[in-house]
């Protein structure tokens, strides 16, 4: 079975300041894996995915994403933080041959002026 | 391209009362996905089809939901009859098969009264 876990509900940061929001997973086999963004009102945004090949991945708005397999590990970060990007970021997994995602519970990213 | 478009965007019932949710996927993508989301249980997964075809409704939480794609280009979801605990958002997502990015729609917010 494949799980995401955000450990965090809400992370704050000033603006200019860099950011991460930190997610681990669990699947058997070789993972895929998204961040996505929802801001109010919206629906979900992609960002950014990892398949395959590098493990620094470059996404949407600046955004990146690390791949770390000792630490089944794909936090995403920015080096300076937008108020605009202020939203709701969510960890997605799957698996080779599979369609479903599953997703995280999700973490609030707050960026104050 | 237009996106994944759903309506009614807002959908206001009377509980007892059948709503039917809708969905147009983007041209081309073959698969669809229907996903619930709450601040109690966040993001679920109800039901996803590949080529018009349910594989998995293992996150349709019970008989009053039925979801059916009766073309490549339509999808609904219906709920009969509905509760107040159904009041949630309702997110309609499309993919290519064998891609996992998924688009999704900009929602369905339902209030149960």
């Amino acid at each position: 079975a494949q799980s995401v876990a955000q450990p965090e509900d809400q992370v704050k940061v000033a603006e200019g300041n860099p950011l991460t929001v930190k997610c681990t997973y669990s699947v058997s086999g070789n993972p895929y894996l998204f961040w996505y963004v929802q801001y109010p009102n919206r629906g979900l945004q992609f960002l950014l995915k990892y398949i395959t090949g590098d493990n620094l991945v470059k996404g949407s708005y600046g955004f990146e994403a690390e791949f770390n397999k000792s630490q089944t590990s794909f936090h995403l970060k920015k080096p300076s933080a937008l108020v605009s990007d202020s939203a709701l970021y969510f960890c997605a997994v799957t698996r080779t041959g599979f369609q479903k995602l599953v997703f995280g519970t999700g973490t609030r990213l707050l960026v104050s002026p | 391209d237009a996106g994944v478009i759903q309506s009614p965007r807002h959908e206001v019932t009377e509980m007892g009362q059948e709503v039917t949710l809708r969905c147009k996927p983007i041209s081309g993508h073959n698969s669809l996905f229907w996903y619930r989301q709450t601040m109690m249980r966040g993001l679920e997964l109800l039901i996803y089809f590949n080529n018009n075809v349910p594989i998995d409704d293992s996150g349709m939480p019970e008989d009053r939901f039925s979801a059916k794609m009766p073309n490549a280009s339509f999808s609904t979801l219906k709920i009969q009859p509905s509760e107040p605990r159904d009041s949630a958002v309702y997110f309609c997502a499309s993919s290519l098969h064998g891609d996992n990015e998924q688009f999704f729609g900009p929602g369905t917010r339902l209030t149960v009264l």
